[in-house]
């Protein structure tokens, strides 16, 4: 299958600090990626659809100004956590829509563990 | 109302056994996808079935086979000759009707699933 790249794994920063996460499409082109937020033992809770070339559509609850995405290429979007505190921390996924006859399919990162300090 | 429901928090089987891990969904649409992935200890989501809501034929991937009843709106994942690595969290997902933003998935609240020798 279609291979997603998500950098970094696991990052800790202090209370106030910026973080960024970056969602690569390795070998294929993404016009679409999915940002994904998961708290520990519960299921995945979709946070925004990134477009390339276009603004992010966010979902009901997620503030865009706290989480700045950017799809700036075909193959990579970013997700920047803003002033990040201790209630950001939480482990983030993104996913991409799969090439040619695999567009049906969610192709995931291996995810980024924040912790907020 | 829930869009998919997994009613089996965890499940236990014994190594070389099938397993069936439950899905019910709810949609309106007619033109909808139904999705399996495994989620383990590290984070990463792995995709392992699709299903077609105009698929006739029930889907299949090695072990993994996808028992798809569309009057009762269900999507079962049959796992066959069950192996220790296959104890991980597993997620039902759907992607419905190419409408507007619809083409985000919804997942369940999945099944922790423990394989024991």
């Amino acid at each position: 299958g279609a291979v997603v790249s998500q950098h970094p794994s696991w990052v800790i920063c202090k209370s106030g600090t910026s973080v960024k996460i970056e969602c690569r499409s390795l070998d294929f082109q993404a016009t679409t990626m999915f940002w994904y937020r998961q708290f520990p033992k519960q299921s995945l809770m979709l946070m925004a659809t990134s477009n390339e070339g276009s603004k992010a559509t966010y979902e009901q609850g997620v503030e865009k100004d706290k989480f700045l995405i950017n799809h700036a290429s075909l193959t990579l979007s970013t997700l920047t956590v803003t002033s990040a505190h201790p209630e950001d921390s939480s482990f983030y996924i993104c996913s991409a829509e799969g090439p040619g006859s695999a567009k049906n399919i969610q192709y995931f990162g291996a995810g980024t563990r924040l912790s907020v300090l | 109302a829930q869009k998919i429901t997994q009613t089996q928090p965890g499940m236990f089987v014994q190594e070389k056994e099938a397993v069936t891990l439950d899905c019910t969904y709810d949609t309106s649409d007619q033109s909808y996808g139904l999705f399996w992935y495994k989620q383990p200890s590290s984070g990463e989501m792995i995709f392992l079935i699709y299903q077609g809501s105009y698929d006739e034929q029930n889907a299949t991937e090695g072990r993994y086979s996808l028992n798809f009843q569309k009057a009762r709106k269900s999507a079962n994942l049959v796992i066959s000759a069950s192996q220790l690595g296959d104890s991980a969290m597993y997620f039902c997902a759907m992607r419905e009707g190419r409408k507007g933003s619809a083409r985000q998935l919804t997942f369940g609240s999945g099944t922790q699933l423990t394989v024991l020798p």
